[in-house]
C-alpha cells in the first residue's frame, strides 16, 4: 500500500504556463512534506519543502500548498519554463526527522517550449 | 564539497551473478539511505543507516539483499544471486544532522542495475 501518491504519471503544459502537480497521502502521522526534482541520469534534488504547521510556502516560482483535512498537497510553478521538465517526486516524513522519507511515484512535467 | 558518490554508474549483468554497489556519502552526514527506482513503483526505500547502524531494512525485498556500512565514509548493498526483476536504478542518499528536521536528503547520481 502506497503512503503517498502521484496519480498523474505525466503532465505537459505551455512555457509561461502554470504547472500544478499534486500528490495525496494517507498516514496522518506525516508532519513534512517535500518536493524533489529530478533530471534524467542525475539523482533526486531537493526543490521545496513544508511543515504541517503551515498551509503554504513559496520559493521563487514554486509554491507548495498543503490541506491537511484532505491529506493533499501541491507544487505550483508559475510560470513554467522548458528547463523546469523532469520528474517531479512527492516525498513525506514523519516525527524528527529521524524515520526515512516516503516518496511517491513521481509525475513526468514537460514544458513545451 | 563533493557530493554523495555511487559506483558503479551502470552495471549488467547476468541473472545468478553477485552485484554490489558502493556509496559514498557526504562527509559529516550522519544518515545513509539506500533507495531504489522503479516505473511501477517509483522511489522505494530499501534500508536506511544512522551511525553506520542499520535502523530499518523492511524494505529489503529478500534475502538475496543486503547492505552494509562499515564506516562513516562507506556503504554496499549487494545482490546475491541477482535476478532480472532486480533491474532498475539504486540510488544512495545522505542527510546531515543539521537537516534532521526538514527531513532534506542528497541523493547520489544513481546505480543503473540491468539484469539478464
Amino acid at each position: 500500500d502506497q503512503q503517498v501518491k502521484q496519480n498523474s504519471p505525466s503532465l505537459s503544459v505551455q512555457e509561461g504556463r502554470i504547472s500544478i502537480l499534486n500528490c495525496d497521502y494517507t498516514n496522518s502521522m506525516f508532519d513534512y512534506f517535500l518536493w524533489y526534482k529530478k533530471y534524467p541520469a542525475e539523482g533526486p534534488t531537493f526543490l521545496i519543502s513544508i511543515s504541517s504547521i503551515k498551509d503554504k510556502n513559496e520559493d521563487g516560482r514554486f509554491t507548495v500548498f498543503l490541506n491537511k483535512s484532505a491529506k493533499h498537497l501541491s507544487l505550483h510553478i508559475v510560470p513554467s519554463q522548458p528547463g523546469d521538465s523532469a520528474v517531479y517526486f512527492c516525498a513525506a516524513g514523519a516525527g524528527t526527522g529521524r524515520r526515512a522519507l516516503t516518496f511517491g511515484s513521481g509525475t513526468r512535467l514537460q514544458v513545451q517550449p | 564539497d563533493a557530493g554523495v558518490i555511487q559506483s558503479p554508474r551502470h552495471e549488467v549483468t547476468e541473472m545468478g551473478q553477485e552485484v554490489t554497489l558502493r556509496c559514498k556519502p557526504i562527509s559529516g552526514h550522519d544518515y545513509l539511505f539506500w533507495y531504489r527506482q522503479t516505473m511501477m513503483r517509483g522511489l522505494e526505500l530499501l534500508i536506511y543507516f544512522n551511525n553506520n547502524v542499520p535502523i530499518d531494512d523492511s524494505g529489503m525485498p529478500e534475502d538475496r539483499f543486503s547492505a552494509k556500512m562499515p564506516n562513516a565514509s562507506f556503504s554496499t548493498l549487494k545482490i546475491q544471486p541477482s535476478e532480472p526483476r532486480d533491474s532498475a536504478v539504486y540510488f544512495c542518499a545522505s542527510r546531515s544532522p543539521g537537516l534532521a528536521g526538514t527531513g532534506e536528503l542528497f541523493f547520489g547520481e544513481g546505480s543503473r542495475l540491468t539484469v539478464l
